[in-house]
């Protein structure tokens, strides 16, 4: 098993630009999340999906779209990057909502210049 | 607001230096207390979960308790692989399936 994996693990953006950011996993997990993660700031949610086809904000949803295509893959957007938007993000999967026992990806490191 | 904080912000031990690592939390109704350890470029792993008051989760050298308000997590004799960046988190209040991060603790273990 990969566990969770997510593409790219290294990008550089123009302000402006867009792109998305792929992540995947193998655990029959039902829920999924993506965080950012700033030194000084720690972990912040950005969306989470319950199951495949719901999705819910988290705590700084601004400036991200998400896509949960099934139940594998759950994909994060950036429409129009911004500098503020720089930073380490984190795909993570877990049975099911209760179980809190989350699994990681390895993390995409973003910067916008 | 539900919050976590985390004490030290970063602790350096010498081999075989036991400490214990801080987390306080003021999510009402806790349904849960989790540790992770996260290395340096990569994502969290997790550690454990503690679910009551009084309850400990032991793995290695670490071992978990957790209070009414808080949580630590104790490392006994540590050794440099014991070197990293240590996470709490509980779920947020209102049953939602979310979980909210301390800032973590940065561990550095010296030979």
């Amino acid at each position: 098993n990969a566990g969770v994996t997510q593409t790219p693990k290294f990008q550089v953006l123009k302000t402006g630009q867009s792109m998305t950011l792929q992540c995947a996993q193998d655990m029959n997990h039902n829920s999924m999340y993506w965080y950012r993660q700033d030194p000084g700031m720690g972990l912040r949610l950005i969306y989470y999906s319950a199951s495949e086809g719901t999705t819910d904000k988290g705590e700084v949803p601004n400036g991200y779209n998400v896509s949960r295509l099934n139940k594998r893959e759950f994909s994060l957007r950036l429409e129009s990057a911004a500098p503020s938007q720089t930073s380490v993000y984190f795909c993570a999967s877990t049975r099911d909502g209760r179980s809190y026992e989350q699994y990681f990806g390895p993390g995409t490191r973003l910067t916008v210049t | 607001e539900d919050q976590v904080t985390q004490s030290p912000e970063a602790l350096r031990l010498q081999e075989g230096e036991s400490s214990s690592l801080n987390c306080s939390y003021t999510v009402s109704g806790l349904r849960g207390l989790f540790w992770y350890r996260q290395d340096p470029g990569k994502g969290p792993e997790f550690l454990f979960t503690l679910y009551s008051a009084g309850e400990e989760k032991e793995k290695e050298r670490l071992k978990a308790t957790l209070t009414k308000k808080e949580s630590f997590l104790h490392i006994t004799a540590p050794k440099p692989e014991d070197s990293a960046t240590y996470l709490c988190a509980a779920p947020t209040q209102g049953g939602s399936e979310k979980l909210v991060f301390g800032k973590g603790t940065k561990l550095t273990v010296n030979p």
